[in-house]
Parts: structure tokens; sequence; C-alpha cells
């Protein structure tokens, strides 16, 4: 089994709907952090969190929310997905001075 | 430097070929960097995690330098294999926030 596992792995969803995607980790790190892959633009950070009481944005936050449900468990919101929304979604873990493991990716389609 | 920049944004060589690329980072709030290999249909995965000025790592052909004073990290690739192709990605944590902030990434390509 994989240590940081996302779920769903493929997701299409209509424009406006709301989606839950959600990461939970066997690896017992604090941090954990959700991405999103464009063509081009590399990894950006959506929001982080250093552990169930602390929440913070990442570079594009806005039409995002997360919820940090127990230490293992991170879950990222589109309350009303829009097509430019679609992309690959990855979540991590790591130690304050560890490396990031990162789950296997969402693809998410807005239509 | 503001951002996490990589360069070249791409990079095609021959088998056999030794390569290298950079990856430029704030210096100011340093506290570590990451270097990452991504496979494609893959998730990203690390090479090495470096923090000391002056930092160097191996593992196998592999190796990267850091210079924190200037804020620029070198990974060089010896003797490129066709397995080598992927996409390597640098990512720089600062101590005043603690976000792991990527560059977007040097895809290369290694032909036989």
């Amino acid at each position: 089994d994989a240590d940081v596992t996302q779920t769903p792995r493929n997701r299409i969803t209509k424009t406006g709907k709301r989606i839950m995607l959600e990461c939970s980790q066997t690896k017992g790190h604090d941090r954990m952090y959700w991405y999103r892959q464009d063509p081009g633009l590399g990894l950006r950070l959506i929001y982080y969190s250093f552990d169930v009481k602390d929440i913070n944005k990442g570079e594009i936050s806005d039409g995002y929310s997360v919820s940090r449900q127990a230490q293992a468990k991170f879950s990222l919101s589109l309350e009303s997905a829009i097509p430019n929304q679609t992309a690959l979604y990855f979540c991590a873990t790591s130690l304050s001075d560890s490396e990031a493991f990162f789950g296997q990716g969402t693809r998410l389609t807005v239509v | 430097i503001l951002n996490v920049e990589q360069s070249p944004q791409s990079l095609h060589v021959q088998e056999g070929d030794s390569t290298n690329f950079t990856c430029s980072f704030p210096s100011s709030n340093f506290y570590a960097l990451h270097w990452y290999r991504w496979e494609t249909a893959k998730s990203p995965e690390a090479l090495f995690v470096m923090t000391l000025n002056g930092d160097e790592k191996k593992k196998g052909r592999i190796s990267a330098t850091l210079n924190t004073k200037e804020g620029y990290s070198y990974l060089y690739i010896k003797g490129s294999q066709p397995e080598d192709s992927a996409t390597y990605l640098c990512a720089s944590r600062s101590y005043n926030t603690d976000k792991l902030i990527f560059g977007t990434g040097t895809r290369l390509q290694v032909f036989p």
C-alpha cells in the first residue's frame, strides 16, 4: 500500500459542482500539502498544514478550501468547480526537515 | 530572486553526455533546498535535501551542489542514460514561512 494515498485518481465533474479530493498518509508526518500541476507551470502550492489546527494558504488558494480532519488526513475542496481548475493535483507530506513524499496524483477535469 | 527558478526549461542530450541544470532560489531566510526526479505518469521522488552552504550530495551518477549565499544549486548527471529522462524539480523551503515552493522544472530527454 502507498504511504500517501489520494482518492479519487481520476474525476470528471461539471462546472459549478462541489468536489472533494482526499489524501491520507501512513508516514506519521506532521506537514501536509496540496499542489496543482499545469503544463509548463510546475507544482504550485494551494494550501499547506503543519498540524490539525494549523492551515495556511499557498500561492493559489482562491477557489479552494481544505480540511485537516486528523494528522493523517488532509482534504481539498472545490466549492464550485470551474474549467480552469482542470489540472493534476498532488498531495504531499513531510517532516520539518525531510523531503516531501507525494501521492499518486488526482487528475481532475471540469467540463 | 523572489521565486524558485530553473533553467533550462528543457534539454535534449545524447546517451553518454554529461549535463547540468540550475536552480535559483531566494537566499534570505533560506532553510533547505530539495531536488526531485519526476518521471511521466509517476509521482515526484526526492533525490537530495541540502541545507548547508557548500553542501555536495551524490547518488550514483547524479550529484548536486548548493550555494546559499548567492541562492543557487546545480544538479549534474554524468554519462546520461535514456532512463534518466524525466523532469527534474527543485524546491526551496524558508525559515519564515516554512512553505515548500517548487520551480517549474527542467525536462531532460536522453536519446540513445
